[in-house]
C-alpha cells in the first residue's frame, strides 16, 4: 500500500496568515492527489483534486501543487472558516490511502 | 439537491453483524461509483471499500477484508455495507461517499453525514 504522510501535524495561525501543508507519498503517484477539509463533527469536504484543481465552490485562496511524491496545499490569507483539519488522499492505486491529517487552529 | 444519507448504525456486541445503508438522491446514482470511509473517535480517515456503478468491480481494505462487504441496489438508489464479526476497533463514524462516473478512484465529491457504529460488550 502507498503510505501518505503530512506535515505539520498541527499548525497554529492567525486570520490573514498564509498556511502551507505538505503531503508526501511513499511512491510516485503523478498528480493523483486529493485534498479534503473536515470541521469537527462534520463530514469531509472535497477541496482539490488532481493535486491542483480546485473543486467548484472552493475559494481561490486555496491552491495546490506538486507531483510525484511531494505535494502542498496553501491557504493564502486564512479566514475564520478555514480552521479545520486537512487530509490528503492518494488516488493512484487501491487502496486510496489518506494522510494522517493536519489540524489548523487559531493562534 | 445532491444528498447521501447513511443509516443503520448503533451499538452492537463484538462478533455480531450490522448492515449500513446509504440513500442517494439528487443525482443519477446508477452511473456513479461509491465508497465507504470510516473515522474512529479522535482519529483520521480510513478508506474501506469501493463499488463500481454496475457492481462488477469491488475493492475492500485489508483491515476489513473477509468481514465487510459492499453492495448496492441501483433500483433503490441505495448503497450498503454489510459488517460481520465486528470488533471493538470497528467503532467509528461510517461515511458513504460518491466517486466518479468513469474513474474507479477518488476524488470523493459528495459525502453523507455519517452514521455511528459502536462495538462494545
Amino acid at each position: 500500500d502507498i503510505q501518505m504522510t503530512q506535515s505539520p501535524s498541527s499548525v497554529s495561525a492567525s486570520v490573514g496568515d498564509r498556511v502551507t501543508i505538505t503531503c508526501r507519498s511513499s511512491q510516485g503517484i503523478g498528480t493523483w492527489l486529493v485534498w479534503y477539509q473536515q470541521k469537527p463533527g462534520k463530514a469531509p469536504k472535497l477541496l482539490m483534486y488532481s493535486a491542483s484543481n480546485l473543486q467548484g465552490g472552493v475559494p481561490s485562496r486555496f491552491s495546490g501543487s506538486g507531483s510525484g511524491t511531494d505535494f502542498t496545499l496553501t491557504i493564502t490569507s486564512l479566514q475564520p472558516e478555514d480552521f479545520a483539519t486537512y487530509y490528503c488522499q492518494q488516488a493512484n492505486t487501491f487502496p486510496p490511502t489518506f494522510g494522517p491529517g493536519t489540524k489548523v487552529d487559531i493562534k | 439537491q445532491l444528498q447521501l444519507v447513511e443509516s443503520g448504525g448503533g451499538v452492537v456486541r463484538p462478533g455480531r453483524s450490522l448492515r449500513l445503508s446509504c440513500a442517494a438522491s439528487g443525482f443519477v446514482f446508477r452511473t456513479y461509483t461509491m465508497h465507504w470511509v470510516r473515522q474512529a473517535p479522535g482519529k483520521g480517515l480510513e478508506w474501506l471499500a469501493f463499488i463500481s456503478d454496475d457492481s462488477a468491480k469491488k475493492y475492500t481494505a485489508d483491515s476489513v477484508k473477509g468481514r465487510f462487504t459492499i453492495s448496492r441496489d441501483n433500483s433503490k438508489n441505495t448503497l450498503f455495507l454489510q459488517m460481520d464479526t465486528l470488533k471493538p476497533e470497528d467503532t467509528a463514524v461510517y461515511y458513504c461517499a460518491r466517486g466518479g462516473v468513469t474513474m474507479l478512484l477518488p476524488p470523493l465529491d459528495i459525502w453523507g453525514q455519517g452514521t455511528v457504529v459502536t462495538v462494545s460488550s
